[in-house]
């Protein structure tokens, strides 16, 4: 199965909003409401911070928000602070009980 | 919450073989999945598969079916992932990584174990 595409870097100032993507098929992202996104701050573990397309854990800030249209999912971070800077991942489950992720989105802020 | 506690960091040759473990503290893997995502240096994450420890059964990734193996104790609540056949595209951090059983994201996460692949 394909990874996810994502694109490779987004940036924004403190305080703005940032949306990016996450472009799959209708194998995966369209036919399933099972998107999920980590964050991994670098020499770090994963961490989950939506699940479900927009579902987020307990303890993960509500600047952060998930959605899906068609074969496209999207991330939200809004109010963007300092330690948002990480790399986010988009992971759908797909055909045959699997699970593929994007290849990652590097945020910057500036 | 269960926490995963993964075994350290492993150098192996070329053509052998590696074997990880995965342990929950505080608590057991009765409802969990436990996942096997790897990252290569400076790469993005890769799923490998998942194993069910109380049924025992397990699904992977097209990509290393063949050539991994994953397995779990009950009786210790360890899961292990054991990749053979080592090239040194295999050099990478592999997570295991807990959810429940019936749902499709990983919500708890074990720190990484760093395998390195060198001749």
């Amino acid at each position: 199965q394909s990874a996810l595409t994502q694109p490779a870097s987004v940036s924004g100032s403190p305080g703005q909003s940032i949306t990016f993507s996450c472009t799959g098929t209708s194998g995966d992202i369209g036919s399933y409401n099972l998107v999920s996104w980590y964050q991994q701050h670098p020499g770090k573990a994963p961490q989950l911070m939506i699940y479900e397309v927009n579902k987020r854990p307990s303890g993960v800030s509500n600047r952060f928000s998930g959605s899906k249209s068609g074969n496209t999912a999207s991330l939200t971070i809004s109010g963007l602070q300092a330690e948002d800077e990480a790399a986010y991942y988009c992971c759908s489950y797909g055909d045959r009980s699997s699970l593929v992720f994007g290849g990652g989105t590097k945020v910057t802020v500036l | 919450q269960v926490q995963l506690v993964q075994s350290g960091a492993e150098v192996k040759k070329p053509g052998s073989s590696v074997k990880v473990s995965c342990k929950a503290s505080g608590g057991t893997f009765s409802s969990y999945a436990v996942n096997w995502v790897r990252q290569a240096p400076g790469q993005g994450l890769e799923w490998m598969g998942r194993i069910i420890p109380i049924l025992g059964v397990a699904n992977y990734a097209r990509d290393f079916q063949g050539r991994v193996t994953f397995t779990a104790d009950k009786s210790t609540s360890t899961a292990y992932v054991e990749l053979s056949s080592l090239r040194s595209e295999d050099t990478a951090v592999y997570y295991c990584a807990g959810g429940i059983t019936t749902n499709y994201y990983m919500d708890v996460w074990g720190k990484g174990t760093t395998v390195t692949v060198f001749s």
